[in-house]
């Protein structure tokens, strides 16, 4: 079946870039998502992007596609203390469903 | 505007009594997924709604869980015979035309 994994733990100073990475199988996923779960709480859409770009820059999240190597990275700007939270990334293949990782937990430092 | 909604956020049972859990989703949306996020882990997809029919039920893990959306809206997940083993947080999801994907807070179930 499908797989997406993520390194567990990535720890940045405030103010510095932070970059999660993901890879994947599917190579059928038509779009690649990435989401924000703070403690408690539901799960927040960030992002995505559709299969055929390379890159998406909404405000401070860039998302970069590697699509040859299967490989996904969401970069945030200027990371603040409010970006700690756990950061899945997911893929959207057959049947419309979508495929998580184990997520990474983000802990930004002052 | 409202997002996707659960009720009730929390629900502890007892080992084998049956449980519903309900969703709300965005207005106009016509797709709908149910999730199951066990601790530390990814959610996992369990079922998924275009309008009144399961598209996908692939995700189900066993004929205790079955799932309904009579009126193409609001869907109710449904657990016979509950197990300690279903203890998770089960999250629903809408999307109007299956890009973005919004989840509900979530219900946690504890099973005890």
């Amino acid at each position: 079946g499908e797989d997406v994994e993520q390194s567990l733990f990535l720890s940045v100073r405030e103010g510095d870039s932070s970059v999660i990475n993901c890879t994947y199988t599917d190579s059928s996923s038509t779009y690649l998502y990435w989401y924000k779960q703070e403690p408690g709480a539901g799960l927040q859409l960030l992002t995505y992007i559709f299969s055929n770009m390379d890159m998406k820059q909404d405000q401070r999240l860039t998302v970069l596609l590697n699509k040859k190597d299967k490989h996904l990275s969401l970069r945030i700007a200027d990371t603040q203390t409010g970006d700690s939270a756990i950061y899945f990334c997911a893929t959207g293949g057959g049947g419309n469903k979508l495929t998580f990782g184990t997520g990474t937990q983000l802990k930004v430092e002052l | 505007g409202a997002g996707v909604s659960q009720t009730p956020s929390n629900k502890v049972t007892e080992k084998g009594k049956y449980v519903e859990l309900r969703c709300d989703p965005i207005s106009g949306h016509t797709a709908l997924y149910w999730y199951r996020q066990s601790l530390g882990q990814g959610p996992e997809f369990l079922i998924y709604f275009q309008g009144t029919g399961a598209a996908d039920d692939s995700g189900l893990p066993n004929d205790r869980f079955f799932a309904v959306r009579p009126e193409g809206s609001v869907s109710t997940l449904k657990i016979q015979r509950t197990e300690r083993g279903d203890s998770a947080v089960y999250l629903c999801a809408s999307s109007l035309d299956g890009t973005g994907k919004f989840f509900g807070p979530g219900t946690r179930l504890t099973v005890l």
